[in-house]
């Protein structure tokens, strides 16, 4: 049973472009989350996916859009990257009706 | 909206003493909630989880934790801390329905343990 793994594991990008995160569930999960963890910070719940469609969504703006595919792997994508939006993002995966969740290594974003 | 309040953001113990990180949360509903730790730049790990029942709950690597609604509270506890244990420890609560659900973290405290 592989776990949750998350591409790349760092990457460093400039002001105002865009990016995408990936991320393969653990074999058997149904579910996605994607959290965003600043330094220093605990995890923020940015959105989750089910069935290829967004299921709940945190305090984050539309430049933040997911994908979940029919593997049911995911993808994070960030438009006009800003500054702030530097920090560590971790994917989970879950299977819907059962409640604990299994976290990524996470991607290192780095904005400059 | 839900909250989780880790009053403690650094604590420091002595290898073989006993540890109790203090969470606190706030929820309308019958909470599930749980204990994660992370490594410097890894994920997080899953120590161990409430969901209902038995109020006193086992974790892996020798953790546990006790639900107390009473005080709306989650404390993690270990009777003998050893090194590897140095870690950022986060508490989250579980929010949502139909099974489906987002985690809510506090803080994190961040536990050095001296050899």
């Amino acid at each position: 049973e592989t776990g949750v793994t998350q591409s790349p594991t760092h990457l460093i990008k400039t002001r105002g472009q865009q990016v995408t995160l990936r991320c393969s569930s653990q074999s058997g999960h149904n579910t996605v989350s994607w959290y965003q963890q600043a330094l220093g910070q605990g995890p923020q719940f940015i959105f989750q996916y089910y069935r290829e469609e967004e299921n709940g969504r945190g305090n984050f703006p539309p430049r933040f859009s997911g994908l979940q595919f029919p593997n049911y792997s995911s993808e994070l994508n960030v438009n006009a990257l800003e500054l702030d939006d530097s920090a560590l993002y971790l994917c989970a995966s879950s299977v819907r009706g059962v409640t604990e969740a299994f976290f990524g290594q996470g991607t290192r974003l780095t904005v400059v | 909206a839900q909250s989780v309040t880790q009053p403690d953001i650094h604590i420091t113990v002595s290898e073989g003493a006993s540890l109790e990180l203090r969470c606190n949360y706030s929820y309308g509903a019958t909470p599930y909630l749980f204990w994660y730790v992370q490594s410097p730049g890894q994920g997080l790990q899953l120590l161990l989880k409430y969901f209902s029942g038995d109020t006193l709950v086992q974790g892996i690597k020798g953790f546990e934790a006790e639900f107390k609604r009473s005080q709306s509270s989650f404390n993690l506890r270990k009777p003998s801390v050893h090194w590897s244990d140095a870690a950022e420890y986060f508490c989250a609560v579980g929010a949502g329905g139909a099974g489906s659900y987002q985690l809510t973290f506090g803080k994190g405290t961040k536990l050095s343990v001296i050899p």
